[in-house]
């Protein structure tokens, strides 16, 4: 089955900064890898995608980048600011199958 | 309502008590899930269900039971669970075309003494 790893555990970066989430995974028929935002006492949100025909995905200050031959994708988040403070998850799927693989989460706090 | 509802929010039980999670989706998903997420591990799937037919059971306990009537709603009956079992508990729904798209609610934080 899918293996995702995810680095770091925690981040702490000044404000106006950027923060970097890396992810590994092993299944190399993995097409889907989202990334979701979790702040405290809420569920996980979803805050970017990509699919595997896609290199790189931008939205705002947040993008993904994929690279499939090395099996990684990236979260880079740019200017951060206080509100951006939470656990961010990776995660991989392959399409036609209904479960996702999550890695185990970034602490991502950003000091004022 | 909108997006992914979750109650109770809060649940505190003994481990002789049964208890029921509710999930309910209003986003017209046809997939829908439970999570279990306990300190510093990944999340880990617990059960799938595609149009209301269990897909997926992850080697879940039968002290877990989960119940899906329609493709809105999902609940979770427990019994008999034990210290161990406490973790946020989160439901998830997702649309059964395109790609594994998943939308959760807030949890359930169970505390079994």
């Amino acid at each position: 089955g899918e293996n995702v790893e995810q680095h770091p555990s925690t981040l702490s970066v000044q404000e106006g900064d950027s923060a970097v989430i890396k992810c590994t995974y092993s299944d190399s028929a993995s097409n889907y890898f989202p990334w979701y935002k979790q702040e405290l006492g809420k569920g996980p949100q979803l805050i970017i995608d990509i699919r595997s025909n896609v290199g790189e995905k931008k939205d705002q200050r947040i993008a993904v980048t994929l690279n499939k031959t090395a099996k990684h994708f990236s979260l880079h988040i740019t200017e951060t600011q206080p509100e951006d403070s939470a656990v961010y998850f990776c995660a991989a799927s392959e399409g036609s199958a209904r479960q996702l693989t999550f890695g185990s989460g970034t602490q991502l706090t950003v000091l004022p | 309502e909108t997006g992914v509802t979750q109650t109770p929010r809060h649940l505190v039980m003994g481990m002789t008590n049964k208890k029921s999670l509710k999930c309910e989706q209003h986003l017209g998903h046809n997939a829908m899930y439970w999570y279990k997420q306990s300190a510093k591990k990944p999340l880990e799937l617990m059960f799938v269900y595609n149009f209301k037919e269990q897909t997926e059971n992850n080697s879940v306990p039968s002290r877990f039971s989960p119940e899906c009537p329609n493709s809105s709603h999902l609940f979770l009956h427990l019994h008999t669970l034990q210290p161990e079992d406490s973790a946020l508990y989160l439901c998830a729904s997702s649309p059964l075309t395109g790609y594994n798209e998943q939308f959760f609610g807030p949890g359930t934080r169970l505390t079994v003494l």
